[in-house]
């Protein structure tokens, strides 16, 4: 089986930097993606990590360690309209298809 | 079409009456997913397709069926809809293995 774990809501202020934790549990590993989704709407991808170290996408940046079972989504410079919610999802071993985390809610406040 | 689309947008269904969802993409992608969600408990796989004529059961197919015949279309049916279906279902697609996946708007469905 898989297990993933982020939390279930953070507040930030708007310009601060905020770090969304995921931990996971799964039977080998292919691959731990990061999508964003705002209220109402679909998910859309933001990253993409397969082997350990930090992905920096513009104010994005995720980073894995596979060792740990560990990865982070780095917002820097927040935005109100980062306010959304965030889907860790992990691909594990003999599949690529990824397993979703029930997500971060993120709110961005002035 | 630019993407992926979803229909309907939204439905509300009596219990017992059969009901399919309708995906398709012009992206070309290889493989194919339907999610539902629901509140606490993220997305959740349905069905999946690695291909035009293949399909595979994820982690909550009962209920639920589905085909593809060609790599545009992938309709999921809900043979007898029960209220525990009720639901936002998300239809995905991307080119394959380890790629992402892009997702189209969404049916809200509920039943009564």
């Amino acid at each position: 089986g898989q297990n993933i774990d982020q939390p279930t809501e953070m507040t930030a202020t708007e310009g601060a930097i905020v770090q969304i934790n995921c931990t996971y549990q799964t039977s080998g590993f292919n691959g731990l993606f990061w999508y964003q989704q705002h209220a109402g709407e679909a998910p859309t991808f933001l990253s993409y990590n397969v082997l350990d170290g930090l992905e920096e996408k513009g104010r994005f940046s995720s980073f894995l360690s596979r060792s740990k079972g560990y990865s982070y989504l780095l917002l820097k410079e927040l935005q109100m309209k980062d306010s959304a919610s965030y889907l860790c999802a992990v691909s594990p071993g003999g599949s690529y298809i990824p397993t979703f985390g029930r997500g971060t809610s993120l709110i961005v406040h002035p | 079409i630019a993407g992926i689309t979803q229909a309907p947008t939204s439905q509300i269904l009596a219990a017992g009456r059969r009901m399919t969802l309708r995906c398709t993409q012009d992206m070309r992608h290889n493989a194919m997913y339907w999610y539902r969600q629901d509140l606490g408990l993220g997305l959740r796989l349905i069905h999946y397709s690695n291909t035009a004529g293949t399909t595979g059961k994820g982690e909550v197919p009962d209920g639920y069926s589905v085909s593809r015949a060609n790599t545009d279309d992938f309709p999921l049916t809900l043979a007898s809809a029960v209220p525990s279906q009720t639901s936002v279902y998300f239809c995905a697609s991307s080119t394959g293995a380890y790629n992402e996946q892009f997702f189209g708007p969404g049916t809200r469905l509920t039943v009564l």
